[in-house]
Parts: C-alpha cells; structure tokens; sequence
C-alpha cells in the first residue's frame, strides 16, 4: 500500500521540551510539506522540501526545524522556541514540480504540550 | 497576498438533499484548486483537483467548479448521504516560484441528518 504515514497519532509533551514528529512516504514523492492545523483555521504551511538535503520555511516556521536526509523520511521538530505548540500537523507528499499536482496527505499527529 | 473564504461554516441537511459548498480566493493568480474532506480527528483526503485551465471536474456525486476570472470555486453534491458528514476544505495552488504551495480556506462543516 502507498501512502503517508505519521506517527506517533497523539503525542504528549512538558512544555520547554523538544519533540520530533514523524513522517514517512513511499510514493516516491521528491516534495514533501509540513502544515499546522488550529480549530476554527485553516491549514498554515510550516515547512517544506522540494528535493533531499534541502528544504525552505513557509508562513510559520519560528520555533520549528526540519531535515530531509532521506527522500521517503521528513520528520519535524517542535522546540521549545514555539509558543503555543498545542496543534495538530500533518504531513503532506507531492511529486515534484510547481503547481500542476495534488497533495497527499498523512493521518496527522496531535501534539499536547502542558 | 492570497486569502481563501469558504462559505458557510457549517451546514447542516436533510439526507437526499443536493447542496453546493462555496469557495473564494482573492488573486486569480493560480496553478489549480483542490478540494478535500476530512473527518473528525483524521487527515485531509483529497476529493478533487481542478487545474487553472479547467472549467470542472466530476467524481461520482461530486461535482467541483472553478471560475478564475471571479475567483469562485463550487462545490457540488448530489443526493447527500449521512456519510458525506465531514469538514471539506478548499486550497488554491499559488503561481510563483518553485513551490507547489497550497493555501487554505478554514473549511465548511457539513452534517447530513439521516
């Protein structure tokens, strides 16, 4: 089965502690995205990767890091830096390319941070 | 800078019902539009992909329209059921760059009573 997966599904953290959320993909996708969803907001665009070994910010990258070591892997960092943590983040896929393709998107992860 | 507003927020109907879920964008300046539906606690699962240079696009009962010039898309469902009862999230693909940069409306909450 191709798909994207995330994990873990819900993730509970102190607050002033780092934590890396996992994404995977074997659709054999070069771009893949980062996105945080609040309640009563769209989808805002944290991060995101057009090839291995590089990646670029999007609107809301402070308190975020990211890596891109390997094509099918994009895990994401949430640090101590970002002020309200408390989200739900998914991870999307597309081929490469701007504009014509759909993204694919993971089951997300609920980040807690008190 | 391009802003996304879907109308209304929430809906709810009888089953059977056809209804039309609105998206706006305010720069006409785009790739394509994707529509997407997500359920309570899940991902984004992408419903259907109109490209710039189309008019429509048809999937089963969906029916989904693009209107560049106004900055409308539209999106219809035929013969509602109680399991077309989820969020659906319009994005439009911003033109510029390298990127395949998806923004997003806050999304229609539709309820199909049974």
């Amino acid at each position: 089965d191709g798909g994207i997966t995330q994990s873990p599904k819900y993730l509970f953290r102190k607050e002033g502690q780092n934590v890396t959320l996992s994404c995977e993909q074997n659709l054999n996708h070069d771009a893949m995205y980062w996105y945080r969803q609040d309640p009563g907001q769209g989808l805002r665009l944290i991060y995101y990767s057009q090839i291995v070994n590089d990646f670029q910010k999007g609107d809301i990258a402070e308190g975020y890091s990211v890596s891109r070591e390997k094509k099918e892997s994009f895990p994401l960092t949430v640090t101590s830096a970002q002020k309200n943590p408390t989200a739900f983040y998914l991870c999307a896929s597309s081929p490469p390319g701007a504009g014509a393709y759909e993204q694919y998107f993971g089951p997300g992860t609920r980040l807690t941070v008190t | 800078k391009q802003e996304v507003t879907q109308i209304p927020a929430a809906l709810s109907v009888p089953e059977g019902e056809n209804l039309v879920l609105n998206c706006s964008f305010t720069d006409s300046a785009i790739y394509n539009l994707q529509w997407f539906r997500q359920d309570p606690g899940k991902g984004l699962t992408s419903l259907l992909l109109i490209q710039s240079s189309q008019r429509e696009q048809t999937s089963g009962r969906l029916n989904a329209s693009l209107d560049k010039s106004s900055g409308r898309s539209t999106l219809y469902i035929a013969a509602s059921q109680p399991g077309d009862s989820a969020t659906y999230l319009c994005a439009v693909n911003v033109l510029g760059g390298a990127t395949n940069k998806l923004i997003f409306g806050t999304g229609t909450l539709l309820a199909v009573q049974p």
